[in-house]
């Protein structure tokens, strides 16, 4: 069975601080991992990874993936309280495009 | 504007009733997900669809139907065989194989 495990499970930081979430995964044929943030409603699209050591990067968050060690992780820095949000880690299997969700990691960024 | 819509937002049905929940999509994307998140948990998948008039079961389809008549379109009924239909509801598409999904707002169903 496909497994995507997401940690922490909730955060609590200070504004300005930086935060690394993690997702690993146990998948059979993997294509592509994918990070989303979920406010309040719909997943909005962050990154998808599908080869390893290569980081992408979008203003001050950034990712990698680990295609060896099967996991990802997530870097936020100078965190601002409109960080605050669930972020998803999703692995896509197959050719069907099926994506396999972690349960989220729950961040809030205080003042 | 490009974009995925479901509707309606809020939906409250009796338990025995069945219930269709609407997706649309004008973004051209081959290919619809419906997805069900419950509390605490992340999101799974019940069925998609890569090509109209094609679909096929996801890891929770039990107690579920849709139809893919249209590219632009993908309803998901939930009908009274689903044990615990209360949850919010998250429709998505995209091009295909390799490109990422883009989710529309979401429909919370609460069934008493």
């Amino acid at each position: 069975e496909d497994k995507v495990v997401q940690s922490p499970l909730s955060l609590v930081v200070h504004e300005g601080d930086t935060v690394t979430l993690n997702c690993s995964y146990e998948v059979t044929n993997f294509r592509s991992l994918l990070w989303y943030k979920q406010e309040k409603k719909a997943p909005t699209f962050l990154f998808m990874l599908t080869s390893s050591g290569i980081e992408k990067k979008s203003g001050r968050l950034s990712s990698i993936l680990d295609k060896k060690e099967l996991f990802s992780i997530l870097n936020i820095t100078a965190t601002q309280t409109g960080d605050s949000a669930v972020y998803l880690c999703a692995v896509e299997v197959g050719t069907a495009s099926k994506l396999t969700f972690g349960t989220g990691t729950r961040l809030q960024v205080t003042l | 504007d490009g974009g995925i819509t479901q509707s309606p937002k809020y939906l409250f049905r009796k338990e025995g009733q069945n219930v269709t929940l609407s997706c649309e999509q004008n973004l051209n994307h081959d290919a619809m997900y419906w997805y069900r998140q419950d509390p605490g948990q992340g999101l799974r998948l019940i069925y998609y669809s890569q090509i109209v008039n094609d679909f096929q079961k996801g890891d929770i389809a039990e107690g579920y139907s849709v139809s893919r008549e249209k590219k632009e379109s993908f309803p998901l009924t939930v009908t009274s065989a689903q044990k615990n239909p209360t949850a919010f509801y998250l429709c998505a598409s995209s091009r295909g194989p390799s490109y990422e999904q883009y989710f529309g707002p979401g429909t919370r169903l609460t069934v008493t």
